[in-house]
């Protein structure tokens, strides 16, 4: 069984600029999780799916920061600007439903410079 | 509202010494408990979880861990470490007043002296 697929594993871009992060969760998995883990922390949930609809974004600043799974399998995560505080890694998650185990991609890192 | 705690930040033992990682949580019912791994720069892998019967669950790696409710403990152990096995471990619990997310633990770096 494919395990959860992140792109780009790795990210360096300039304050200002814009970025986008790519997941595709195990397949069937319908609550998909977009975390943002900063070095020597544990993970802050930014969104959470549940197929194409969000169950929760309450930590998501959305000033700046927009995620969409459309048909409700692959996800996308956005930072437009990005700032030197969004340096971190970005995991994403799935699961079979709510409640469930959650399954964690690599992460991207991204840093802001 | 759910809390996890790690109390020990950092714990240092010896290749080949037993190993127990302690986690307390705060949650009136029976928890989900789960015990995660991070080895540097890798994203977080399940080691074992705990939704209900046998108290004592086993899990990957050779890690074991134990539900008890008097202490409201979900305790790693582990009999004898692996220089393998050096990485950060994370003890996350469901919280059903919070859409099923999981709340999680700050961590536990576990480092291996040869």
């Amino acid at each position: 069984e494919a395990g959860v697929a992140q792109s780009p594993r790795y990210k360096i871009i300039e304050k200002r600029q814009s970025v986008a992060f790519w997941c595709n969760p195990i397949s069937g998995h319908a609550t998909l999780y977009w975390y943002q883990q900063i070095l020597g922390q544990g993970p802050k949930l930014l969104i959470q799916f549940q197929n194409n609809g969000v169950v929760d974004d309450s930590q998501l600043p959305k000033d700046r920061f927009s995620a969409e799974r459309l048909k409700g399998v692959d996800s996308t995560l956005k930072i437009q600007p990005a700032k030197l505080e969004d340096s971190a890694v970005y995991l994403c998650a799935s699961s079979l439903a709510l409640g469930q185990e959650q399954y964690f991609g690599p992460g991207t890192r991204l840093t802001v410079t | 509202a759910q809390s996890v705690t790690q109390p020990d930040i950092h714990i240092t033992v010896s290749e080949g010494a037993s190993l127990e990682l302690r986690c307390n949580y705060s949650y009136g019912a029976t928890p989900y408990l789960f015990w995660y791994v991070q080895s540097p720069g890798q994203g977080l892998q399940l080691l074992l979880k705990y939704f209900s019967g046998d108290t004592l669950v086993q899990g990957i790696k050779g890690f074991e861990a134990e539900f008890k409710r008097s202490q409201s403990s979900f305790n790693l152990r582990k009999p004898s470490v692996h220089w393998s096995d050096a990485a950060e471990y994370f003890c996350a619990v469901v919280s059903p007043t919070s859409n099923y997310q999981l709340i999680w633990g700050a961590g536990t770096k576990l480092i291996i002296k040869p």
